[in-house]
């Protein structure tokens, strides 16, 4: 199965955006690139996905790289909701976590 | 409606003892999958249902866990002789047909001592 790299954790200021960036250098061709986010105590929520494209929606935005060996999520504008642990997968059949990026979030 | 249910929400065993975990998953959904998450790491696989069809359980880590979806919808993940190592946070996810989002219950928390 193929591996994403994130960082262990950022920081971001309230109110400013956030880049969580994701390697993932042996994408195969039909992988889809996932973010799922983990608030304290709960199970992970589905954020965003795309193939190729770049692609919004109300929770934010993904920004693929034209070889897909990457990709960024990005928060327009932090909340302090939005502290929380951001996971980048490619999906198959299975999901594969990794450990994530820690994001806190700075009044 | 209703989002994916897990029970019990924690759970206390003596290690040796047996333990079963229930998910709930959305009415109607297809695929169900169960993680096991450890304290500090990401969820890891276990196991993934499509119906009551189990299609891939090479992510249980030995003979002792076992998985089953009987009718396609509530499914059990027991654990035998249980040990230390299996304290972790136990996530199910359902999906529902041509969807890749998975949607997740809260958890159990098994803690054995």
């Amino acid at each position: 199965d193929a591996k994403t790299t994130q960082p262990n954790s950022m920081e971001s200021n309230e109110e400013e955006p956030v880049h969580l960036p994701c390697n993932h250098s042996t994408i195969s061709g039909t992988d889809y690139i996932h973010w799922y986010r983990q608030l304290p105590s709960q199970g992970p929520e589905y954020v965003i996905h795309g193939l190729t494209s770049n692609v919004n929606n109300r929770m934010a935005s993904l920004a693929i790289a034209e070889d897909r060996k990457s990709s960024t999520l990005i928060l327009h504008r932090a909340t302090l909701r939005d502290a929380a642990v951001y996971y980048c997968i490619l999906t198959g059949n299975q999901f594969y976590f990794g450990t994530g990026t820690s994001l806190t979030v700075i009044p | 409606g209703a989002g994916v249910s897990q029970s019990p929400r924690y759970k206390v065993a003596k290690r040796g003892q047996d333990v079963a975990l229930r998910c709930d998953p959305i009415s109607g959904h297809v695929s169900l999958f169960w993680y096991q998450q450890a304290l500090g790491q990401g969820p890891e696989f276990l196991t993934y249902f499509q119906n009551e069809a189990q299609l891939d359980k090479s992510g249980l880590p030995s003979d002792r866990f076992f998985a089953e979806r009987p009718e396609g919808s509530v499914s059990t993940l027991k654990i035998q002789r249980t040990q230390q190592e299996d304290s972790a946070v136990y996530l199910c996810a359902s999906t529902g047909t041509d969807s890749y989002e998975q949607y997740f219950g809260p958890g159990t928390r098994l803690t054995v001592t």
